[in-house]
Order: structure tokens, then sequence, then C-alpha cells
């Protein structure tokens, strides 16, 4: 067990619909990094957060975003969604930005159909 | 583009032989980590190399670096039919991004 919780751990949903990705950092980390991982385009970083401020972006389609709370847990939300973004999607955690081992949850499988 | 490429693609070998696994990046790194990651779950961290290191052990595994080469290595050594997963590499960048980038990882297959 990382430490990193992610709920749900598996959602179906239809084209069009919203979605939020729920997830819940180790204890004392302060960065949450969100990944997304397709069978073609193996582990894509998609956005990463310290202690609630955005620090780095990745590929990320502006039907996305993300934040994350005072509480330290962090909300990616998918809206208008489309088969391709069927996908699992990891949250990670780490101590700091950089220079530090990051922990991965057990993720969120996505089925849009 | 992915930073970090991962070689061989895929490998398969006999329980209690080693299992080496390289992974090449393109850019200058602050460290380098390997993850396992079991069919459809989540990842597991293995160890952290910084770019100061060249050789560290943890166990089974023994990770080197090579930044003059910008390349590591994986060895796992008497391998068992537990270590079969998929091995990734990803990189931190020395400036400005703040985030590990992946390779597309080393299938392991362990044969009992």
């Amino acid at each position: 067990d990382s430490g990193v919780t992610q709920t749900p751990k598996h959602l179906i949903t239809a084209t069009g619909q919203r979605v939020t990705l729920r997830c819940s950092p180790r204890s004392g980390d302060l960065s949450v990094y969100w990944y997304q991982q397709s069978l073609d385009q193996g582990l894509q970083f998609l956005i990463q957060y310290y202690n609630g401020e955005e620090r780095a972006k990745g590929n990320i389609l502006e039907r996305f975003s993300a934040q994350q709370f005072p509480d330290l847990h962090s909300e990616l939300n998918l809206s208008s969604l489309e088969l391709g973004d069927s996908a699992l999607y990891f949250c990670a955690s780490s101590v700091t930005p950089r220079d530090a081992e990051a922990f991965f949850g057990q993720g969120t499988r996505l089925t849009v159909v | 583009s992915q930073q970090g490429e991962e070689d061989p693609q895929a490998l398969s070998i006999q329980e209690g032989e080693n299992a080496t696994m390289n992974c090449s990046y393109k850019t200058s790194i602050n460290n380098l980590q390997w993850y396992r990651q079991n069919s459809g779950r989540g990842l597991v961290h293995l160890i952290l190399i910084r770019s100061n290191e060249r050789e560290k052990h943890s166990g089974r595994l023994r990770v080197t670096l090579d930044t003059s080469k910008k390349s590591s290595s994986l060895l796992i050594t008497a391998s068992r039919a537990a270590d079969t997963a998929s091995y990734f590499c990803a990189t931190d960048g020395i400036q400005g991004a703040q985030k590990l980038v992946f390779g597309q990882g080393t299938r392991l297959t362990i044969n009992p």
C-alpha cells in the first residue's frame, strides 16, 4: 500500500459526460501528480500541484482540469468525455516537487461508452 | 514525446536467472526512478538514483546510472515468478520541469 488513495477504482460513463476523479496523497506529501495511461500512449504526465499551486503542466486537454485543495487532496475533472479518454488515471504524490520519490495510487479505470 | 526509453520492450527469462533492463533519456536529469507495474495495477516505486550517484542497491535490485551516456540499467538478480511485471524508468528534469517523465516500459516475464 503506497498510502495514496484514489477513488473511484472504476468508472463507466457515456460520451459527453463529466466525471471527477479524486486523490488523497500520502500523509505529509505536498506535491500531487496526475498521469493518464492508455495502451497506445503509455504513461502521460498531465499536471502537477504543489501545496495548492499548479507547478507543471503536461499533455492535458482543455476539457480536463484539476485542482489541489487546502487539505492537499486533489481532483481531476474530465468533461465532454470521448471514447478515447478511456484509460487508467493515476495520481502520485511526493514530499516535494523535485528530487523525491513519487508514490502512486492504484488508479481509476475510466471507461467511456 | 517520452524522455526515457526502455530496452528491451519485452524480456522473457527462466526463474532464477538475472534480468537486465536499460533506460536511455534525452536531457540532463536531477534523478532517475524505477517503477514496477503489475498488469493493470498501480506503479510500485522500486528505487531512486540521483544524478551524482553511479550505483545503488536494494535487495535483489541493482541500478546503475551513467550520466555521460544518459542511460541507466536495472538488474534483478535471482528472478522469481512474482517479478513478472512491466518496469518503467522515470526521469526528473534538472531545471524547471517538475514532473516525472516515463518511458514505455519493459515487459518482463519470468518463466517457472
